[in-house]
């Protein structure tokens, strides 16, 4: 199986300010098609998942353009530009290139400092 | 993006088999590019996949289950089944159903259902 290994496992920031997520996996992401089918989702309390990005960079539609994605290969970074109050909850890596099973991170926690 | 709904029973009994149904609108689960896949989350832990369908009827499922888990379509009804037979209380969880393409596996939600194994 393919481990997915999030740090920090919880983060703490202020209001505005930048905070990062690394990603990383036991083997390389990379699929023969030369993407890397990393997804970030984001879970608020109470509710469910909820997908951020997909293919490691790409940006679902609606997501704000203060969160991006970056990386290749077996290391990866979720980036908010500005934390906002609404960005509380709890972020999820997830590989979907080497299966089965699809794998997740442990989840890092995000909360206002 | 389509919209998914879990329903089924929210208590079953060890040894007894969780049956739940995923309800797909917006979207039609005879689609051969797409995943419809199973995902459940302990009480405040993190997630775990368990199968998905793809390509109209092929099927995936975690090895940790052993074996456990069946997951079937029903496009007359625009719906898909995960079946999980043995329980322990080890399977208390909250399940989703989730879909997406069939290269990125998971993108929408379900609001989930809790499931509890208990006596």
């Amino acid at each position: 199986d393919v481990v997915m290994t999030q740090s920090p496992l919880s983060l703490s920031v202020a209001l505005g300010q930048p905070a990062s997520i690394s990603c990383r996996s036991s083997q390389s992401l990379v699929f023969s098609d030369g993407n890397s089918y990393l997804n970030w989702f984001q879970q608020r309390p109470g509710q469910s998942p909820r997908r951020l990005l997909y293919r490691a960079s790409t940006r679902e539609s609606g997501v704000p353009d203060r969160f991006s994605g970056s990386g290749s290969g077996t290391d990866f970074t979720l980036t908010i530009s500005g934390v906002e109050a609404e960005d509380v909850g709890v972020y999820y890596c997830m590989q979907g290139t080497h299966w089965p099973p699809v794998t997740f991170g442990q989840g890092t926690r995000l909360e206002i400092k | 993006q389509v919209q998914l709904q879990e329903s089924g029973p929210g208590l079953v009994k060890p040894s007894q088999t969780l049956s739940l149904t995923c309800t797909v609108s917006s979207g039609s689960i005879s689609r051969g590019d797409y995943c419809w896949s199973w995902i459940r989350q302990n009480p405040g832990m993190g997630l775990e996949w368990i199968g998905f369908s793809y390509d109209r009827g092929s099927t995936s499922y975690n090895p940790s289950l052993k074996g456990r888990a069946t997951i079937s379509l029903d496009i007359s009804k625009n719906q898909f089944s995960l079946n999980l037979n043995s329980v322990t209380a080890a399977d208390t969880a909250v399940y989703y159903c989730t879909g997406g393409s069939s290269s990125s596996k998971i993108a929408s939600w379900g609001q989930g259902t809790l499931v509890t194994v208990s006596s």
